[in-house]
C-alpha cells in the first residue's frame, strides 16, 4: 500500500528564514508520481510541483526548490527567504499508475506560519 | 481559462435533509475526482470519474452518497439524508491525462450539518 507521511504537523519562523518541509512515502512501486499542493487560509488547493519517479534532478522555482531521493523515499519542500504570504498548509500526495484507481494520495499535511 | 468551479460555496443544513454539491471541471480535462476534507481523517478521495464514467467509488462512506456526472462538464455529489458527521470541506478536481498529471481543484464546499 502506499503512504506519504508528513511528520511535521506545524512549522512556525519568522520571515526571511529558510524553511524545509519533510515528505517520506512509501511504495513497492518502480513508477509513481510526486505532487506538492498549497492551501492558503482561503481554502483552496494549489498545484505547485509535479515530479515522476524516473527523474531525480532537483528543481528550483524562485524562492521554491524541491529535492527528491529515491534513496530515502523523501521529496522535501524548502522555502527560501520566506515570506507572510507562504503561511498555508502545505500537503505531499503520491500517484501511482498501476494502481487502478490513480487517485492521489496526501499526507496529513504540515501548517507553515511566517510571522512578520 | 475558468478554473473548477463548486456550488454552493458554503452550505447549512439540518439533519436528514438532502444536499447537493455541484461542480464544473476545466474545460477538456477527462477526469473529475471528489474529495472530502477533515481534520480528523484529512483528504480523502471519495469517487473520480473518467470521460464521464465512475472508475472508482470505493472511497464512498456509504449508500446515503451518490454521485453523477451527467456529462462532461457537469457532476454532482449528493447526501440523501445528511447526518453531521458529514460536516466536512468537499473539494472536486479535474485532471487532463493521467496519473502522472496534476489535478486541479476547486474552491470547495464548506458543509454543516446541524
Amino acid at each position: 500500500a502506499q503512504k506519504v507521511t508528513q511528520a511535521q504537523t506545524e512549522i512556525s519562523v519568522v520571515e526571511k528564514e529558510d524553511v524545509t518541509l519533510d515528505c517520506v512515502y512509501e511504495t513497492r512501486d518502480t513508477t509513481y508520481y510526486l505532487f506538492w499542493y498549497k492551501q492558503p487560509p482561503s481554502g483552496e488547493l494549489v498545484f505547485l510541483i509535479r515530479r515522476n519517479s524516473f527523474d531525480e534532478q532537483n528543481e528550483i522555482s524562485g524562492r521554491y526548490s524541491w529535492n527528491f531521493q529515491k534513496s530515502t523515499s523523501s521529496f522535501n519542500f524548502t522555502i527560501t527567504a520566506s515570506q507572510v504570504v507562504d503561511s498555508a498548509v502545505y500537503f505531499c500526495a503520491l500517484s501511482i499508475p498501476s494502481q487502478g484507481a490513480q487517485k492521489l494520495v496526501f499526507g496529513q499535511g504540515t501548517r507553515l506560519t511566517i510571522n512578520p | 481559462d475558468a478554473g473548477v468551479i463548486q456550488s454552493p460555496r458554503h452550505e447549512v443544513t439540518e439533519m436528514g435533509q438532502e444536499v447537493t454539491l455541484r461542480c464544473k471541471p476545466i474545460s477538456g480535462h477527462n477526469s473529475l475526482f471528489w474529495y472530502r476534507q477533515t481534520m480528523m481523517r484529512g483528504l480523502e478521495l471519495l469517487i473520480y470519474f473518467n470521460n464521464n464514467v465512475p472508475i472508482d467509488d470505493s472511497g464512498m462512506p456509504e449508500d446515503r452518497f451518490s454521485a453523477k456526472m451527467p456529462n462532461a462538464s457537469f457532476s454532482t455529489l449528493k447526501i440523501q439524508p445528511s447526518e453531521p458527521r458529514d460536516s466536512a470541506v468537499y473539494f472536486c478536481a479535474s485532471r487532463y491525462g493521467t496519473s502522472g498529471d496534476e489535478q486541479y481543484f476547486g474552491p470547495g464546499t464548506r458543509l454543516t450539518v446541524t
